[in-house]
């Protein structure tokens, strides 16, 4: 089955720098969310953009989406400390159909 | 409150124990799910049910199990545990069903040892 694939699988920066992940998938797509898992916790969503749509906003959060290039891009700007997790990207074939996950980068944001 | 709850948070266990996740969500979601998240993070869906009724079972062993008595809960049975079952189990449930996905909300997770 489809899953995406993460890139980097690992980022450390020091705080207040940017962080981009990189997320692509291999066929068409109704849309395509982010999350973030916390070591220990569950996963929480922070944004889904749809198949036409190209960029989102959410506070801090950018999300990019190259449906020609099959791919999508985090970037979280004037990282914090507490922004360290995992982040995944998961993408939905067909609507109403399940999300399919990525392997996640670990991203880890240094005081 | 929490939206999704799971219990229990621990689980250890010997091979060839029977077990249960049980999942409660208190958003009023029509769909819910199981997923297992292996030791690399891998995260792969297991079952998905709308309003009670399974929509998705992908290639689970028969050991597997969901039930949902009602469409505020999925639990997960287990029969014969192995070595291999060890993970982290998530419940997840979403207010769309058939015709969109939509955003999915996570419990906290299950972790299973089987020793």
């Amino acid at each position: 089955s489809q899953q995406g694939e993460e890139d980097p699988q690992a980022l450390s920066i020091q705080e207040g720098e940017n962080a981009t992940m990189n997320c692509s998938y291999k066929t068409s797509i109704n849309n395509l969310q982010w999350y973030r898992q916390n070591s220990g916790r569950g996963l929480v969503h922070l944004i889904l953009i749809r198949s036409n749509e190209r960029e989102k906003h959410s506070g801090r959060l950018r999300v990019t989406l190259d449906t020609s290039k099959k791919s999508s891009s985090l970037l979280i700007t004037a990282s914090r400390a507490a922004d360290t997790a995992s982040y995944f990207c998961a993408t939905e074939e067909n609507a109403g159909n399940m999300l399919t996950f990525g392997g996640g980068t670990r991203l880890m944001v240094k005081p | 409150d929490t939206a999704v709850s799971q219990t229990p948070k621990y689980l250890v266990t010997q091979m060839g124990n029977d077990k249960s996740i049980k999942c409660e969500q208190n958003l009023g979601h029509d769909t819910m799910y199981w997923y297992k998240q292996d030791s690399k993070k891998f995260l792969k869906i297991m079952f998905s049910y709308n309003n009670k009724e399974l929509i998705i079972n992908e290639t689970v062993p028969n050991r597997f199990s969901p039930k949902s008595p009602d469409k505020a809960h999925l639990n997960l049975h287990i029969n014969s545990l192995e070595l291999g079952d060890s993970a982290v189990y998530f419940c997840a449930s979403s207010p769309r069903g058939f015709d969109d996905t939509g955003e999915l909300f996570f419990g906290e997770g299950s972790r299973l040892t089987v020793l």
